[in-house]
């Protein structure tokens, strides 16, 4: 059973501090990774893709994958209380391509 | 990336009923999937719908509950059929990103089962 985990929180941080949210997943072939954002009572929204080692900012985002640990994050620098949501990570399963999700972690920025 | 509309957007229904949602895509897709996400759980797969092929469904999940059709690359529906308090849940649409290797997801459909 091909699986992605994450901490579920609540991470709860001060506003203007960063918040790193982390997320390890079990198939070593898949090449593809996302970050999700789901504010409570909506649908997930895609935030960030990640296909290569090393880090891709975009904005106040990056997020960072290490394909040899199979480990991907995701920085959010200067947390902002409409940040607050639930970051699912999902791993795209390299043999049927279907995207396997996370259960997800809880963010809470403090104003 | 695509504009997906699901309706209903929410539906309250009595147990043994069936409620049909749908969902509309504003381009062409060759995939769309059906989400269920329970209660303060993540998104469970239920199946894939490709146009023109009959929907391939994950384990737990099986067609006879839950009837899906693709007539054309715009449009599915997900039936929930005979259904239980158990039923009760968000129910979503994604299609998958085209070029991109995503999938972007409609607005939901939240039902609840008296």
């Amino acid at each position: 059973q091909k699986e992605v985990e994450q901490n579920s929180g609540p991470l709860s941080v001060p506003e203007g501090a960063i918040a790193s949210l982390n997320c390890t997943y079990s198939d070593r072939v898949s090449q593809s990774f996302f970050w999700y954002r789901q504010y409570s009572g909506k649908s997930p929204e895609l935030i960030m893709s990640i296909y290569s080692n090393g880090d891709k900012e975009d904005g106040r985002f990056t997020a960072q994958l290490n394909k040899a640990s199979q480990y991907v994050s995701l920085l959010i620098r200067d947390s902002q209380p409409s940040d607050s949501a639930t970051y699912l990570c999902a791993v795209k399963d390299g043999a049927t391509n279907k995207l396997i999700f996370g259960t997800g972690t809880l963010l809470a920025v403090q104003p | 990336s695509a504009v997906i509309s699901q309706k209903p957007s929410r539906d309250i229904c009595q147990r043994g009923t069936s409620l049909t949602i749908q969902c509309q895509v504003d381009s062409q897709v060759t995939m769309m999937f059906w989400y269920r996400q329970q209660p303060g759980q993540s998104l469970t797969l239920i199946a894939t719908a490709n146009q023109g092929s009959e929907a391939t469904y994950e384990s737990g999940f099986v067609i006879d509950k839950f009837p899906i059709s693709r007539p054309n690359l715009t449009f599915s529906t997900l039936t929930v059929s005979n259904m239980s308090p158990e039923d009760s849940s968000i129910y979503l649409c994604s299609v998958d990103g085209g070029t991109e290797e995503t999938q972007y997801f409609g607005p939901g459909t939240r039902l609840l089962v008296l």
